[in-house]
């Protein structure tokens, strides 16, 4: 069974450039989430998304910063016009439930873009 | 959101068992307590959860104590592949409007020594 696909593992950006990070969910889930771990930091919440349909962007950054998630493909966390605080480990779950369920249902992860700003 | 309280780091010898400690004295009544942990230069990896009963998996068994205001997560025999941060983190089943995101804390750093 596979897990949560993120890719690249590995992204080089130069500032000011565009960066588009990928995450196919667990088979089965259509509930995704996505956080991110800057250097020497803990794990934030960024965005929860449904199919074709944003939940929770809260924690998302209100400018340069988009999350989609479509009817059809993979989730897509863009970033653009990168500056050197978005170096970071971005990481993508997934999971079954939505809010009659969440609760009680575990997130599964993926293992992360690592993403570097020159 | 109630708040979790770990021990920053703590150590353990290979094959003995290690109990990670959990304070969370503002937990309500519809918090589950879920632990998750993340190995070196990999994602977060579901461990446990449990509402009021202690329970079992093959990962690990979680100790929760009967005024729920904190839990132990216990590691039967500790391997090196066990070296992690161990996160406790509170989910709320009655929700609001942030209901789909974990909140992780600083966790516990977990050393496991041949």
């Amino acid at each position: 069974n596979a897990g949560v696909m993120q890719n690249p593992r590995h992204l080089v950006r130069r500032r000011g450039q565009e960066a588009r990070l990928r995450c196919s969910p667990m088979k089965g889930h259509s509930h995704v989430y996505w956080y991110r771990q800057l250097p020497e930091e803990g794990l934030k919440f960024m965005v929860y998304l449904q199919k074709e349909n944003i939940i929770d962007e809260s924690g998302m950054p209100k400018e340069r910063f988009s999350a989609e998630f479509p009817k059809e493909g993979p989730s897509i966390l863009r970033i653009q016009q990168v500056v050197r605080g978005d170096s970071a480990a971005y990481f993508c779950a997934s999971s079954l439930g939505g809010r009659s369920s969440f609760s009680n249902q575990p997130q599964h992860f993926g293992d992360g873009t690592r993403l570097s700003i020159l | 959101d109630a708040k979790t309280t770990q021990p920053n780091s703590m150590e353990s010898n290979e094959e003995e068992p290690v109990h990670l400690p959990c304070n969370h004295s503002t937990i309500s009544g519809t918090d589950y307590i879920h632990w998750y942990r993340q190995l070196p230069s990999q994602g977060p990896e579901y461990v446990i959860h449990g509402l009021t009963s202690n329970v079992n998996n093959r990962m690990a068994s979680l100790a929760i104590a009967e005024d729920r205001k904190s839990s132990t997560l216990i590691l039967h025999r500790a391997t090196l592949r066990d070296a992690a941060v161990y996160y406790c983190i509170l989910r709320d089943r009655t929700g609001g409007t942030s209901y789909g995101k974990l909140t992780f804390g600083q966790g516990t750093i977990l050393t496991v020594h041949p």
